[in-house]
């Protein structure tokens, strides 16, 4: 079965630096998404991202957030400066077009993210 | 935008039933979602309902959906303690590639 793949699956980064979280969604998809889940918190929307550009982005995705997809493959989120509160785990999903939907938006298994 | 609620915590004896239950606000969602979500795991999709179908029953879950009520529920027959996991419903916005807005998620206990 297709799966979105997670690199690394966690990442332990000091305050102040940059970190790239990296996605590989499914190859056939054309929707990408990343979300965060503080621990013990709901699961929060961040971007969505169709046809090379964003589609969506929520209070929580400022400037110090962006996403790239530089190889037709890969997703990424940037993080350019973490603090403290970046800590969570970061789920990218992607799915497919509307009729596909009922296969639901399938997600990776996730990118735990600790700022020290 | 969508507000999407869920009661926190069930606890349930194994070989019982569970009822976990969903609020939202939009209703122009065609597909609502729940999602499985183990300790340290990612989100793994459950199940669908296609938001014209008031019941779908897939093996031990049954999907209820009252679109008058804007309310979601997912009944897990026979619950087992490997049931024992974060559901959470999760609702598409409107619009092409519409986010999708999760509940708080139901915190499940099966218990021997």
């Amino acid at each position: 079965e297709p799966e979105v793949t997670q690199t690394p699956s966690h990442q332990v980064t000091q305050m102040g630096q940059e970190v790239i979280l990296r996605c590989v969604p499914i190859s056939n998809h054309l929707y990408f998404y990343w979300y965060r889940q503080i621990l013990g918190q709901k699961v929060e929307f961040l971007v969505s991202f169709y046809n090379n550009e964003i589609s969506e982005k929520s209070e929580i995705f400022d400037d110090q957030f962006s996403v790239e997809r530089p190889d037709g493959s890969n997703f990424t989120l940037k993080i350019r400066s973490t603090k403290l509160e970046d800590s969570a785990m970061y789920f990218c999903a992607s799915s497919g077009d509307i009729r596909q939907r009922m296969e639901g938006y399938t997600f990776g298994s996730g990118t735990r993210l600790t700022v020290v | 935008g969508e507000d999407v609620e869920q009661s926190l915590f069930l606890s349930v004896r194994e070989g019982d039933s569970s009822v976990i239950n969903c609020t939202y606000t939009d209703s122009s969602s065609t597909y609502l979602y729940w999602y499985k979500q183990e300790p340290g795991a990612g989100l793994q999709l459950l199940t669908y309902i296609f938001s014209n179908m008031d019941m779908k029953q897939d093996q031990r879950l049954t999907v209820l959906l009252n679109k008058k009520d804007k309310h979601l529920s997912l009944r897990i027959a026979d619950t087992q303690t490997g049931d024992s996991a974060i559901y959470f419903c999760a609702v598409p916005n409107t619009g092409t590639a519409s986010k999708l807005t999760f509940g708080t998620g139901t915190r499940l206990q099966v218990t021997l």
